[in-house]
């Protein structure tokens, strides 16, 4: 098992430039999610899906729209990037709720928008 | 809202020591607690998982506790050595959601 796999692992955007952060799973788990984390503040909710056609908002969905037409994939984009969205952000899996069960992280993108 | 603290923000030992960390939260109604390592420029490495139900798990040098009526978790780790230097983040499981603390940032010295 691969895990929860993300790309790319480095990149530079200019402001107003658009992008797509890809994360894939195979582990069949239901539940994905997408974090961002910011010194001193932690990991905040992005948005989230509990299965195949199902999104939701979390903690701070503005400008990142995420779509989930597999179980295995689950891409998030910026569409008009901003220095706000300089961060490290992190893809995540569980079997299903992810307040119930084990969490599985991906090794992180690391985004700089200038 | 939950909120999730962890105490304290940064500690540095000598090889040897045995240590622990505290997590806490505001809200009592959790499904679960997990405990993760991140080394610098890296993922998040799950370690322990305690469900609501449980009172601890241990897996090797580590032992994590749960008291939820109180809203605390601990995570003990025996015998440190250097490459237990990371941050330790604690996570704590509601409906939907798993919100986590600031973590904890560990250096054993040799």
């Amino acid at each position: 098992n691969a895990g929860v796999t993300q790309t790319p692992k480095f990149q530079v955007l200019k402001t107003g430039q658009s992008m797509t952060l890809q994360c894939a799973q195979d582990m069949n788990h239901e539940y994905m999610s997408w974090y961002r984390q910011d010194p001193g503040m932690g990991l905040r909710l992005i948005h989230y899906s509990v299965g195949a056609g199902i999104t939701d908002q979390g903690e701070v969905p503005n400008g990142y729209n995420v779509s989930r037409s597999t179980t295995e994939d689950f891409p998030l984009r910026l569409l008009s990037a901003a220095p706000s969205q300089t961060s490290v952000y992190f893809c995540a899996s569980s079997y299903r709720l992810a307040g119930y069960n084990e969490q599985f992280f991906g090794p992180g993108t690391r985004l700089t928008v200038l | 809202k939950q909120e999730v603290t962890q105490i304290p923000a940064a500690l540095s030992v000598p090889e040897g020591e045995n240590l622990v960390l505290n997590c806490s939260f505001t809200d009592s109604a959790i499904y679960n607690l997990q405990w993760f390592r991140q080394d610098p420029g890296k993922g998040l490495t799950s370690l322990l998982l305690i469900q609501s139900s449980q009172r601890e798990q241990t897996s090797g040098r580590l032992n994590a506790s749960l008291d939820k009526s109180s809203g605390r978790s601990t995570l003990y780790i025996a015998a440190s050595q250097p490459g237990d230097s990371a941050t330790y983040l604690c996570a704590v499981g509601g409906y939907q959601k798993v919100t986590f603390g600031i973590g904890t940032k560990l250096q054993v010295i040799p």
